[in-house]
C-alpha cells in the first residue's frame, strides 16, 4: 500500500497560513496526490490534486518536492470553517491501494 | 437529484442480522467504492467495483458482501452483522481510477450502530 504519514492534528489561530505535511516514501511514477477535506457528520469533499512543483486553487496550494515523497497543503489565512480533517491520498491506478490515512484534525479558533 | 446517496443514513441492528446498506449515484461514474471510518483509523477501503458485475476486496472486506448489477447502484452487505462492525460507511465513486483531475465524490455516509 502507498501509506501516507500526517500529524494526527493541528492548531491555528484565524487569519494565519497553515501548512499539513504528508508523507507518501512509496509513492510510483504514475500516482497523483490528492487531498481532501471533511466536516463531522459529512463526507471527504475533493481540495486539490497535483503530480509534481506546485498546484494552487481557490482554496489552496499543494507544494510537491521534485522527489515526491512528500507533499504540503497550505491553507492561507484560515478561518473558524476551516475547522475539519484533512487527508491526503496517494491517488493510483490500483483501486486496492486507495486508502487514506488517519488524517489531520485541524482546529482553528479566534 | 443528481450526486451520490447513500440510504439509511443512520441504522441500528443486532448482532446476527443482515443489513444492506445502498449506495446510487448518478454520473455514470466507472469506479465505485466503499469505506468504513473508524476513530483511529481513518477511511478503509472494504470493496471497490470498476464497472457492473465487477467487484474486487479492499483491505478490510472479511464479513462483507458487495454487488453491482447497474452501473448506478452499489450495495453492501453485511451477512451477519457483528459489533466490530459498527462504524461510519462511506461510499464513493470516480469517474476513471487514474490520471488528473480525477477526484472521488463521497456520498453522506451512514452510521451503523450492531448491539
Amino acid at each position: 500500500l502507498a501509506k501516507t504519514t500526517q500529524p494526527i492534528s493541528m492548531d491555528s489561530y484565524e487569519g494565519q497560513e497553515v501548512n499539513i505535511t504528508c508523507s507518501h516514501n512509496n509513492i510510483a511514477t504514475n500516482d497523483y496526490i490528492t487531498w481532501y477535506q471533511q466536516f463531522p457528520s459529512q463526507g471527504p469533499r475533493f481540495i486539490i490534486q497535483g503530480y509534481k512543483t506546485k498546484v494552487t486553487n481557490e482554496v489552496a496550494s499543494l507544494f510537491i518536492p521534485a522527489d515526491r515523497k512528500s507533499s504540503t497543503l497550505s491553507l492561507p489565512r484560515v478561518s473558524l470553517s476551516d475547522t475539519a480533517v484533512y487527508y491526503c491520498l496517494v491517488d493510483t491506478g490500483t483501486a486496492s491501494k486507495l486508502t487514506f490515512g488517519t488524517g489531520t484534525r485541524l482546529q482553528v479558533t479566534l | 437529484d443528481a450526486g451520490i446517496t447513500q440510504s439509511p443514513r443512520y441504522k441500528i441492528t443486532e448482532t446476527g442480522r443482515q443489513v444492506t446498506l445502498m449506495c446510487h449515484q448518478t454520473w455514470s461514474h466507472s469506479y465505485m467504492f466503499w469505506y468504513r471510518q473508524d476513530l483511529g483509523h481513518g477511511l478503509r477501503l472494504i470493496y471497490y467495483s470498476a464497472a457492473a458485475d465487477i467487484t474486487d476486496k479492499g483491505e478490510v472486506p472479511d464479513g462483507y458482501v458487495v454487488s453491482r448489477s447497474k452501473t448506478e447502484n452499489f450495495p453492501l452487505t453485511l451477512e451477519s452483522a457483528t459489533r466490530s462492525q459498527t462504524s461510519v460507511y462511506f461510499c464513493a465513486s470516480k469517474l476513471q481510477l487514474a490520471g488528473p483531475w480525477n477526484e472521488q465524490f463521497f456520498g453522506p455516509g451512514t452510521r451503523l450502530t450492531v448491539l
